[in-house]
């Protein structure tokens, strides 16, 4: 069975600071992953996936995902966060052959002025 | 404008009563799925709908019905038997023919049920 862990429930970080969330997959083959984000109150929106081909995959406000099969991590990364950025996210895995997603529990990121 | 609506953003219901939420998609997606979300405890899977006039079961669907009668509606009933139903509904959809394809979601309601 697939599953996904977050380590991180809460992360803090200032403006501008660089950030990376971290995911933990566990599937015995080569998985879909995906980041998504979720405002508060709010349905989640994608901000990127992989599936195949390069490694390092670049999502929409400026942030980034690299796969790394050998320490099965998909960690989300932004070099300069802003304000806006506060929110939760949400990382997704889902194998070959289910229409069903497995999520993680979410990291709620706080961003201090 | 391509996507998914539910309706209403917020619910408020007495203990006992049944409620329906509903969930609206133009996106021409076979697949659509209900989840709630609890603080803390991520999405939890209560239906799922692969094709008009199909569902099944999720993780969590005791106290919960769905029907799917058209391609674009997906209702949730969430029902008097259900022991603890305050909570942030979200539906979403996906598109067919392979798992690279992402789900999209609804806004979300929030049903409070006092």
């Amino acid at each position: 069975a697939q599953s996904v862990t977050q380590p991180d429930i809460h992360i803090t970080v200032s403006e501008g600071a660089s950030l990376e969330l971290r995911c933990n997959y566990s599937y015995g083959a080569t998985p879909y992953l995906f980041w998504y984000v979720q405002s508060p109150g709010q349905g989640l929106q994608l901000l990127l996936k992989y599936f195949s081909g390069d490694t390092l995959v670049q999502g929409i406000k400026g942030f980034e995902a690299e796969f790394k099969r050998s320490q099965s991590s998909f960690n989300l990364r932004k070099p300069s966060v802003h304000w806006s950025d506060a929110a939760e996210y949400f990382c997704a895995v889902r194998s070959g052959g289910s229409y069903i997603p497995t999520f993680g529990r979410g990291t709620s990121l706080i961003v201090h002025p | 404008d391509g996507g998914i609506t539910q309706s209403p953003k917020y619910l408020f219901r007495k203990e006992g009563q049944n409620v329906t939420l509903s969930c609206e998609q133009n996106l021409n997606h076979d697949a659509m799925y209900w989840y709630r979300q609890d603080p803390g405890q991520g999405l939890r899977l209560i239906y799922y709908s692969q094709i008009v006039n199909d569902f099944q079961k999720g993780d969590i669907a005791e106290g919960y019905s769905v029907s799917r009668e058209k391609k674009e509606s997906f209702p949730l009933t969430v029902t008097s038997a259900q022991k603890n139903p305050t909570a942030f509904y979200l539906c979403a959809t996906t598109g067919t023919g392979g798992a690279q394809y992402e789900q999209y979601f609804g806004p979300g309601t929030r049903l409070t049920v006092t």
